[in-house]
């Protein structure tokens, strides 16, 4: 079974331009996440998807940062513009989402973003 | 609200135990993760627990769970060269929208 897909593995802009990252949840799950792990940090959530509805995006900066999953599959997470503050790793993951009382998450190899 | 705490590095030699330890503050009823994220690599789910088992066994990994004091464990046996790599202690509260709660990850230096 394939796992979760992310593109790209590594980015550099300079502030104030924008970027997007891609990623593609595993076969059949219905749920998927983007989070934000800054240098040291454990990965904080930023935006939750049930298929294509938002379940929970409260700390996702909405003045820069934006997500969509049009079609409940494929996801995009995107900054514009970006700041100096932006610079993480941006983990994909994803989950049945069938609302079972196991949910477990399954996670992509991240995003390296640097900004400079 | 949650929050995970984890002790930041653990250094062991080859072939000894290692025991990362974490805490919770969730008092519900919660599922509680082990991941494992090699350098340059996304988190790798190891195991989880549900906060009415004492404990779980697979293979060379044992949790043991307090719930009183809210402590978890994770026991590496045999600790191996390639144990090296920070380990995230999460919890999921069953209430609400699944989400997880990490701690910062304890960073395991596995001694030759």
């Amino acid at each position: 079974e394939a796992g979760v897909a992310q593109s790209p593995r590594y980015k550099i802009i300079e502030k104030r331009q924008s970027v997007a990252f891609w990623c593609n949840p595993i076969s059949g799950h219905a749920t998927l996440y983007w989070y934000q792990q800054i240098l040291g940090q454990g990965p904080k959530l930023l935006i939750q998807f049930q298929n294509n509805g938002v379940v929970d995006d409260s700390q996702l900066p909405k003045d820069r940062f934006s997500a969509e999953r049009l079609k409940g599959v494929d996801s995009t997470l995107k900054i514009q513009p970006a700041k100096l503050e932006d610079s993480a790793v941006y983990l994909c993951a994803s989950s049945l989402g069938a609302r079972e009382v196991k949910e477990t998450q399954y996670f992509g190899p991240g995003t390296r973003l640097l900004v400079l | 609200g949650e929050d995970v705490e984890q002790s930041l590095f653990l250094s062991v030699r080859e072939g000894d135990s290692s025991v990362i330890n974490c805490t919770y503050t969730d008092s519900s009823s919660t599922y509680l993760y082990w991941y494992k994220q090699e350098p340059g690599a996304g988190l790798q789910l190891l195991t989880y627990i549900f906060s009415n088992m004492d404990m779980k066994q697979d293979q060379r990994l044992t949790v043991l769970l307090n719930k009183k004091d809210k402590h978890l464990s994770l026991r590496i046996a045999d600790t191996q060269t390639g144990d090296s790599a920070i380990y995230f202690c999460a919890e999921m509260p069953l209430a609400g929208s699944y989400q997880l709660t990490f701690g910062k990850g304890t960073k395991l230096s596995v001694i030759p």
